[in-house]
């Protein structure tokens, strides 16, 4: 079945620094990925979708200069959280259509961000 | 108004009782619908997709209404392994952009 790995599960850094958060596609092509946010006991919010080879599209009232988004190839988004604040603090987890126009959501196991 | 609406619960239920959860949505261009289980500090597994004529899957029944634009999910026999937290997800209009209910928390309870 459609794998999608995203790394790191977890990551602890200080306030005003910047992470990286990876989402790939194991076996399978995934011209576009999506980014949501949980935080606790809420839902997922969709943040932005990640088009290969072009922008990505954010969803309103989410800053894309501080949750820059590449999607360089057909197997890997990066997400990273700039100049990260307390308030980043999230569940950050990436996802992708196994098969475009099915319209089913392959999710990867999530990042836990905590800002110090 | 959210695009999703879902009671959050939790719902408390023994084992082998019947549960119920409904989820309603704004958009009325939406097409897809699913349900998916997130268990704790988990990302979301796909449970089933919902369609109009209703969906079955041994113990899981999904419906939609498209009319009053909602869907629900039935599991009966509960068992202990369900409890989680059951998320709708309805797509953006007819697009593969979704969006999330806030979950219904089930405890299945021995």
């Amino acid at each position: 079945g459609a794998v999608v790995s995203q790394h790191p599960s977890w990551v602890i850094c200080k306030s005003g620094t910047s992470v990286k958060i990876e989402c790939r596609s194991l076996d399978f092509q995934a011209t576009t990925m999506f980014w949501y946010r949980q935080f606790p006991k809420q839902s997922l919010m969709l943040m932005a979708t990640s088009n290969e080879g072009s922008k990505a599209t954010y969803e309103q009232g989410v800053e894309k200069d501080k949750f820059l988004i590449n999607h360089a190839s057909l197997t890997l988004s990066t997400l990273t959280v700039t100049s990260a604040h307390p308030e980043d603090s999230s569940f950050y987890i990436c996802s992708a259509e196994f098969r475009a126009g099915a319209n089913v959501l392959t999710f990867g196991a999530g990042s836990r961000l905590t800002v110090l | 108004r959210k695009e999703v609406e879902q009671d959050p619960g939790p719902f408390n239920v023994p084992e082998g009782a019947t549960v119920a959860f409904n989820c309603t949505y704004s958009n009325s261009a939406s097409q897809s619908f699913f349900w998916y289980r997130q268990d704790c500090r988990k990302e979301p597994k796909l449970l089933m997709s919902v369609y109009s004529s209703g969906n079955e899957d041994g113990r899981f029944t999904a419906q939609l209404n498209r009319a009053s634009q909602y869907i629900s999910l039935l599991i009966r026999d509960s068992k202990l392994s369900d409890s989680a937290t059951y998320l709708c997800a309805v797509n953006k209009d007819t697009g593969n952009q979704f969006y999330f209910g806030t979950g219904t928390s089930l405890t299945v309870i021995p």
